[in-house]
Order: structure tokens, then C-alpha cells, then sequence
């Protein structure tokens, strides 16, 4: 069965800094994966997605991921974050089909001035 | 457009009442979905719909029941309601019938507590 880790469920940056989320997954073929946002209050929001190709992901925002397949990883990234970007962020996987996708516990972003 | 609306925002509920979440979308979407969300579990899927007139299990369904009334409108059910439903809900829909490469849109979500 597939499934996504998030291993940090909090993170604090400071405003400016660099930014990494990681998101680890199981799955023995490649996978379509995802990262959400979901600001307070909110729903969540499609940042990006990896299918094939190029394994660098530009999303909205300025973020970007990164699919390893050695490391199982899809890892978030943005090279300096803004107090606007302080949410909880999901990593997902989809193996295929409707009730194939899985989310991540979610990793939640505070950003000090 | 208004995308994914979803009514109520909040609701109290007793032990062993009922009540209806309501979920539309505008954007001529095929699936819709319904997810709970907990802390430290990340969002579980209960109920989803492929299209107009079909709806099917997810991972939690006990204790659910859903309608798909039309294309624009998914509504879930909780006839008894427990403790254990006391959660965030959303609504989601996506275009394609389950290509996994959907996006999916969530409304703002509904959070409930089962007194």
C-alpha cells in the first residue's frame, strides 16, 4: 500500500530564510505527487505536481520541489520565505483512481520576522 | 466563480442527532469528494463520486452516508452522530473521472464538534 511521511510536523523559519519541507513516500512504481498549501481558516491549495519528466517542479508561489526515486523523497523548497507563507503544508500521493490518493500528516510552517 | 462552497462553517451537534453537510461546485467538475481531517492524520477520504449518480467508500465511510443530488452538489450525511465524528470536513471536486494526475479544489471546510 502506498503511503507519504512528513516527518517534521513543525517548522519555524525566519522571514528571508530558506525553506525545505520533507516528504518521503512508498510506492513501487512512480507515483503522481503533490504538494498543498492550507493557509488558517482555509482549504487546501494546490502548490505543484510531479508526474514525468524533469524531476525539479516549479509551483506557484515560488516554490519548487525536487522527486528523488532513490530517495523516495519529493521534498519542498523556496529559496526565501515570506511571512505570508506561514500554513500547513501536505505532501500527496496518487497511485491512480479516485480513492488512491494519500495525504501526508502535514507539516505545519511558522515564519518569525 | 465561486468554486467549492460548502455550508455550514460551524455546527455543534448532541450525541445521536443528525445533520446534512451541504457542497457545491461551479466549475462543471466530474468528481467530488468528501474528506475528514484530524490532527496528526492528514486528511481521510470518506466518500467519493466519479460522476453525476455514482458514489463509492473511501477509507472511513462507518457512520456516513452521501447523495450526489446533481453534477454541482455532493451532500453528506451523519444520521447519529458520535464523538468520534467530531472533525474538520472538506469538500473537494476535481475534472477528470480519477486520473491521478486531478487536482483536486477543496471548498473552505465545515467544522463540526459531537457533544
Amino acid at each position: 500500500a502506498q503511503s507519504v511521511t512528513q516527518p517534521d510536523i513543525h517548522i519555524t523559519v525566519s522571514e528571508g530564510a530558506s525553506l525545505e519541507l520533507r516528504c518521503n513516500y512508498s510506492y513501487g512504481a512512480t507515483p503522481y505527487l503533490f504538494w498543498y498549501v492550507q493557509s488558517p481558516g482555509q482549504g487546501l491549495q494546490l502548490l505543484l505536481k510531479y508526474f514525468s519528466g524533469d524531476t525539479l517542479v516549479q509551483g506557484i508561489k515560488g516554490f519548487e520541489a525536487e522527486f528523488k526515486r532513490s530517495q523516495s523523497s519529493f521534498n519542498l523548497r523556496k529559496p526565501s520565505v515570506h511571512w505570508s507563507d506561514a500554513a500547513e503544508y501536505f505532501c500527496a500521493v496518487n497511485s491512480g483512481g479516485y480513492q488512491k490518493v494519500t495525504f501526508g500528516t502535514g507539516t505545519k510552517l511558522q515564519v518569525i520576522p | 466563480n465561486a468554486g467549492v462552497t460548502q455550508t455550514p462553517k460551524f455546527q455543534v451537534l448532541k450525541t445521536g442527532q443528525s445533520m446534512t453537510l451541504q457542497c457545491a461546485q461551479d466549475m462543471n467538475h466530474n468528481s467530488m469528494y468528501w474528506y475528514r481531517q484530524d490532527p496528526g492524520m492528514g486528511l481521510r477520504l470518506i466518500y467519493y463520486s466519479a460522476s453525476e449518480g455514482t458514489t463509492d467508500k473511501g477509507e472511513v465511510p462507518n457512520g456516513y452516508n452521501v447523495s450526489r443530488l446533481n453534477k454541482r452538489e455532493f451532500s453528506l450525511r451523519l444520521e447519529s452522530a458520535a464523538p468520534s465524528q467530531t472533525s474538520v470536513y472538506f469538500c473537494a471536486s476535481s475534472v477528470l473521472a480519477g486520473g491521478p494526475g486531478d487536482e483536486q479544489f477543496f471548498g473552505p471546510g465545515t467544522r463540526l464538534t459531537v457533544l
